[in-house]
C-alpha cells in the first residue's frame, strides 16, 4: 500500500538557520498539506497546496515559511530563519480530493 | 473559523469495556469528520470517518455517530483491547477551505 514518506526523520538546527523538510506524497494525490505538532499537543494545520499553489494557510504560516513542489513528486516546507518555538514534529499529508488525508511519519525538528 | 472541542482529555477503561470519545464543532459548514489514532512517536492514522449526510458508520469494533443539529460527533470503541491504547484525535473538515481542524486529543488507556 502506498504511503507518504518524509525526510529527514530528525533534524537538529541552530536558531536562525534555514531548514527544508521534504515529503513525497502518494503518487495520485492532488492535495498536499503540512501540519505541526508540538510535543504532547494537538495537530495544527499550517498550509494546504493544490494545483501548484497555496490554497489555505494558517496564522502560524508566516513569512518565514514557504512551500514548494519543485518536481512531480517532492513537496517541501522551508523555514527560513528558525526560532526556538519552531521545535515540533512536522507532518506532511496528502489526499486525492482534499478530505481523507494520509500522513507521513513526520520530521522531528529541534531548534537549539 | 472552525473550532473543535474534544472530551475527555484522558480516558481509562478496563480491557473489554467500551470507550466513548466526544467532539463538538462550531461551523455548520463542516461536512467531513475523520478520527485519527496516534501511537507514541508515530504518525496519525485514519481509523474511521463520517460525512455529514450520514448519521452513523461502523467498522468492526469502531463506530462513529454524527448529530448535525447538535454539531457533535462521537467515537465508540467496543471490546477494548490493549492495542487500542493511544491518543485519539477528532477533526472537522470544510471543503470550502480544505482545512482539517483538530480536537485536542484523548489519551485512551486500556487497563488489563
Amino acid at each position: 500500500e502506498p504511503e507518504v514518506t518524509q525526510t529527514p526523520s530528525h533534524q537538529v538546527t541552530q536558531m536562525g538557520q534555514e531548514v527544508i523538510l521534504r515529503c513525497v506524497p502518494i503518487s495520485n494525490h492532488l492535495y498536499f498539506y503540512w501540519y505541526r505538532q508540538i510535543l504532547g499537543q494537538k495537530v495544527e494545520f499550517l498550509v494546504s497546496f493544490y494545483n501548484n499553489e497555496i490554497s489555505e494557510k494558517s496564522e502560524i504560516f508566516d513569512d518565514q515559511f514557504s512551500v514548494e513542489r519543485p518536481d512531480g513528486s517532492n513537496f517541501t516546507l522551508k523555514i527560513r530563519s528558525t526560532k526556538l518555538e519552531d521545535s515540533a514534529m512536522y507532518f506532511c499529508a496528502s489526499s486525492v480530493y482534499g478530505e481523507t488525508q494520509y500522513f507521513g511519519p513526520g520530521t522531528r525538528l529541534l531548534v537549539l | 473559523g472552525e473550532n473543535v472541542e474534544q472530551h475527555p482529555s484522558t480516558l481509562s477503561v478496563q480491557e473489554g469495556d467500551s470507550a466513548v470519545i466526544k467532539c463538538t464543532y462550531s461551523d455548520s459548514a463542516s461536512n467531513y469528520f475523520p478520527w485519527y489514532k496516534q501511537e507514541l512517536g508515530k504518525r496519525p492514522q485514519l481509523i474511521i470517518d463520517i460525512r455529514s449526510n450520514v448519521g452513523e458508520k461502523k467498522d468492526q469494533r469502531i463506530a462513529v455517530t454524527l448529530n448535525k443539529t447538535a454539531k457533535h460527533f462521537s467515537l465508540h470503541i467496543t471490546e477494548t483491547q490493549p492495542e487500542d491504547s493511544a491518543v485519539y484525535f477528532c477533526a472537522a473538515f470544510m471543503d470550502s477551505n480544505y482545512q482539517l481542524i483538530w480536537g485536542a486529543g484523548t489519551k485512551l488507556i486500556i487497563k488489563p
